[in-house]
């Protein structure tokens, strides 16, 4: 089954920073684009970030450059998030998501949730 | 930017058809797919490419996409299908979705 859980969600003080994980499984990580979307409460999904299936291309949401960076293992079969300077309005669920090899998410983890706030 | 609108909220009663759209600039030049979104769960895929399916989506959805407005087509809509709907597409190497469409069966 091809399963992707995130995890290092929580609650951070305005400018502090957290790492986010996405354990991937069921399927050849390391072919695979991935991306980063979140989701403010009560409002839509918003996409934040992707890289390239060996980690050597990224891009960013103009609203996250300069603070997040994506990363991956293909070792470990893992997608990261390092988020700094986090500011109130980064307070989102925060989803990865396999780009299915032509621009579509599928599947998406079950996501995780991070809160700044003082 | 580019920009991805979605009418906030489209009813529809059960058993008839549904249509939710999204508009963009020259989206029709572009693939744009859709996911569904209910309460409290994550996106789920229901249509790429424009108007493909993937398993285990019912037949009942469908899409298409031509000019400024993809379309998301649901015939036959039942209770379960009450949910929130996204529109996706790529442009400039930079993923944009949609604001989001509540859809409400009643």
């Amino acid at each position: 089954e091809v399963q992707l859980v995130e995890s290092g969600g929580g609650l951070v003080q305005p400018g502090g920073s957290l790492r986010l994980s996405c354990a991937a499984s069921g399927f050849t990580f390391s072919s695979y684009w991935m991306h980063w979307v979140r989701q403010a409460p009560g409002k839509g999904l918003v996409w934040v970030s992707r890289i390239n299936s060996d980690g050597s291309s990224t891009s960013y949401a103009d609203s996250v450059k300069g603070r997040f960076t994506i990363s991956r293992d293909n070792a470990k079969n893992t997608l990261y998030l390092q988020m700094n300077s986090l500011r109130a309005e980064d307070t989102a669920v925060y989803y990865c998501a396999r780009d299915d090899l032509g621009g579509w998410f599928d599947p998406w983890g079950q996501g995780t949730l991070v809160t700044v706030s003082s | 930017s580019y920009e991805l609108t979605q009418p906030p909220s489209v009813s529809v009663s059960p058993g008839q058809t549904a249509s939710i759209t999204c508009s963009g600039d020259k989206l029709g030049d572009k693939y744009a797919c859709w996911y569904q979104q209910k309460p409290g769960q994550s996106p789920v895929l229901v249509i790429y490419q424009d108007s493909k399916r993937p398993s285990g989506i019912p037949e009942r959805f469908s899409g298409s996409n031509s000019g400024n407005t993809a379309t998301l087509t649901i015939s036959g809509t039942q209770a379960m299908d009450e949910a929130d709907y996204y529109c996706q597409a790529w442009d400039s190497g930079y993923v944009v979705f949609g604001g989001g469409t509540k859809l409400t069966v009643l």
